[in-house]
């Protein structure tokens, strides 16, 4: 079974404090997500990697960095955390293709981080 | 602007009925729509379509995509308290555009 695997559940933070939320996938997956979770708006995809240092911006990147050094693990850093960065965070997985971005295999979620910015 | 749209927002049945969840899709790059069950925490995947008219069935849960009409439904036949949960899709390549979800609540 494909794990993945988020640092914590619950979190609470300042404004102002630099957060990182650690994701760690252990099927070999090339690709991995970030996204939040909000009432009414859905997932929303903020970054996503394809491969070992490569990165794409999603559909809400401001306010957000990755950073992925290992294939297994994807971190998202809110650099200065705000009030309307509360959320659930989730991170996926999928299989991907070796050396492009061309997959389409289904994704797999980690248990996802609620995140309260006061 | 790519979007997924699912309906309706929330339904309440009973134990038993059939129900069917409706996505309809407009996104950019398609290649496969999925199917998600999520209950209290991670999405859990039921099914991944890629190609027109052809029916995949887990149990009680069945799926069909038509891609002329850019939509797709999911069937949930004689449905237990265990089946209440939001019901995701999405739609896209290797990324995904997500719909808001249904959400299902089935009364004892």
């Amino acid at each position: 079974d494909v794990k993945v695997t988020q640092s914590s559940r619950y979190l609470v933070k300042r404004t102002g404090e630099k957060v990182f939320l650690e994701c760690v996938q252990d099927m070999d997956h090339e690709n991995m997500f970030w996204y939040r979770q909000d009432p009414g708006l859905g997932l929303r995809l903020i970054y996503f990697s394809y491969d070992v240092k490569m990165k794409e911006k999603g559909d809400i990147p401001e306010g957000y960095s990755v950073s992925r050094e290992k294939k297994e693990r994807f971190s998202l850093i809110l650099e200065s955390a705000s009030t309307n960065q509360t959320s659930m965070y989730l991170c996926a997985s999928s299989l991907g293709v070796a050396g492009g971005v061309g997959s389409y295999n289904e994704q797999f979620f980690g248990p996802g981080t609620r995140l309260t910015v006061l | 602007e790519d979007k997924v749209v699912q309906s309706p927002l929330s339904l309440v049945v009973h134990e038993g009925d059939t129900v069917t969840l409706n996505c309809s899709y407009e996104v950019t790059n398609f290649r496969s729509l999925l199917w998600y069950k999520q209950e209290k925490k991670a999405p859990t995947f039921l099914f991944m379509l890629t190609s027109s008219g052809i029916e995949k069935k887990s149990g009680r849960l069945s799926s069909i995509l038509d891609k002329k009409e850019l939509f797709s439904i999911l069937n949930i036949t004689a449905t237990q308290t265990g089946d209440s949960a939001v019901y995701l899709c999405a739609a896209g390549t290797y990324k995904y555009i997500f719909g808001t979800g249904t959400r299902l609540k089935v009364l004892a």
